[in-house]
């Protein structure tokens, strides 16, 4: 098992660009979440999925974000246009089930310049 | 809603020491409660679980133990190394009112000197 797989490990863009991160759960895992990590703030729950549909998506900050998850193996969160306070670590995590523990991938560092 | 405290760190010990990073919880049902570490550079890793009342959750030499009475879920490692310099969240998954979501701590950051 290859664990969840995100990608890219890092990220610089110029304010103001798009940006796409990408990630790909644990096969079989029927939970996808979106958080972010800032020394500041902590972690944050961006968004989460339960079978490719959206769930609660309350924690995203405000309309330049979105993520979708066309199918069972493939999720991605956009951010346009991004800002220099969009950088952080943002983490993607699957779940089995409702009651289990989440596996999460290695994050995507974003610095927006 | 639910919510986790974890005590302040940074945290710094000698190698060998006795850790003990204190967790308590508030839930509105019966949560399921976790600890995660982070190495530098990394994503968090499930470290231990335990979803019932006095239940015992152990891995790599971490325990900690569901008190119900108490709403605590405290770590602790009996000899510390090096290699245990890291992040470590405590959390709770709540069927009840928090969905599937597993609500974090702040994390408490762990030092240990060679």
């Amino acid at each position: 098992d290859a664990g969840v797989i995100q990608s890219p490990r890092h990220e610089v863009t110029e304010m103001g660009q798009e940006v796409t991160l990408r990630c790909k759960p644990i096969s079989g895992h029927d939970y996808l979440f979106w958080y972010r990590q800032t020394m500041m703030r902590g972690l944050e729950l961006l968004i989460y999925f339960n079978n490719n549909v959206p769930i609660d998506d309350s924690g995203m900050p405000e309309d330049r974000f979105s993520a979708k998850m066309p199918n069972a193996s493939f999720s991605t969160l956009k951010i346009q246009p991004s800002e220099p306070r969009d950088s952080a670590v943002y983490f993607c995590a699957s779940r089995y089930r409702a009651n289990y523990g989440y596996t999460f991938g290695s994050g995507t560092r974003l610095t927006v310049v | 809603g639910d919510s986790v405290t974890q005590m302040e760190g940074p945290v710094t010990l000698s190698e060998e020491a006795f850790l003990t990073i204190n967790c308590t919880y508030t839930a509105t049902g019966y949560p399921s409660l976790f600890w995660y570490v982070q190495y530098p550079g990394e994503g968090l890793q499930l470290l231990l679980k335990a979803t019932k009342a006095d239940d015992k959750g152990s891995n790599k030499g971490f325990e900690a133990t569901y008190r119900k009475e108490t709403t605590s879920f405290h770590l602790e490692k009996g000899s510390v190394q090096v290699s245990d310099s890291a992040v470590y969240f405590c959390a709770l998954s709540d069927l009840e009112s928090s969905a599937s979501k597993i609500i974090f701590g702040s994390g408490t950051r762990l030092s240990i000197r060679p």
